[in-house]
């Protein structure tokens, strides 16, 4: 079984186009997490959700709206897609609360964006 | 606020050889450390990890210490193998920002025959 997955696993769009990537976790965890990683592999976090309320909101384009349904799903919605945008997005959960520093992070296999 | 700093890479060794990649770290409180690594087209997996002070990580041959003293968490690994050719992270995360975790900018090992 698949712990932490994601769709679609790749993504091909035009500039301005409105997408959206799914996420779904099937560990139970209460926390889950959106990152980008670039071209020259740096990650960078962008949101986390702990049962189903926003806690981190790093510095992101407003045109990047996550939204979490139940505490197993985290989804994030692009508006107006810009070739900036290209990137792998990860999503990722971990066990329980944000005050359990040691929580490991688990993360699904990606879904790769590409702004034409 | 919180940052990792991990050796620049990229790193190419030979099966065997001795690896060492270095990770060193600023943060308020008492972070907990990890490594991950990312094998191609995959997502960052767990490698180890260490919560305290003093506190080793091992996993599949490697190895990383905890060291508040010097603030690093260096992975290292007696002989490796073609198929530990992925990016490695470094990585902490503090209890005073929100439990978020900070990543290093990865180190890609590339091991030949």
């Amino acid at each position: 079984d698949t712990a932490v997955s994601q769709t679609p696993k790749y993504l091909v769009t035009q500039m301005g186009n409105d997408k959206s990537i799914k996420c779904e976790q099937n560990l139970g965890h209460d926390t889950m997490y959106w990152y980008k990683q670039d071209s020259k592999k740096f990650l960078k976090i962008m949101f986390s959700y702990n049962n189903k309320e926003l806690i981190i909101n790093e510095t992101v384009p407003n045109r990047f709206s996550p939204k979490s349904p139940d505490k197993a799903h985290l989804n994030l919605h692009i508006n107006s897609l810009e070739l900036g945008d290209s990137a792998v997005y990860f999503c990722a959960s971990s066990q329980d609360s944000v005050a359990r520093r040691g929580d490991t992070q688990y993360f699904g296999p990606g879904t790769r964006l590409t702004v034409l | 606020g919180d940052s990792v700093t991990q050796m620049e890479g990229p790193v190419t060794l030979s099966e065997e050889a001795f690896l060492t990649i270095n990770c060193t770290y600023t943060a308020t409180g008492y972070p907990s450390l990890f490594w991950y690594v990312q094998y191609p087209g995959e997502g960052l997996q767990l490698l180890l990890k260490a919560t305290k002070a003093d506190d080793k990580g091992s996993n599949k041959g490697f190895e990383a210490t905890y060291r508040k003293e010097t603030t690093s968490f260096h992975l290292e690994k007696g002989s490796v193998q073609v198929s530990d050719s992925a990016v490695y992270f470094c990585a902490l995360t503090s209890n005073t920002n929100a439990g978020k975790s900070t990543f290093g900018d990865g180190t890609t090992l590339t091991v030949k025959p």
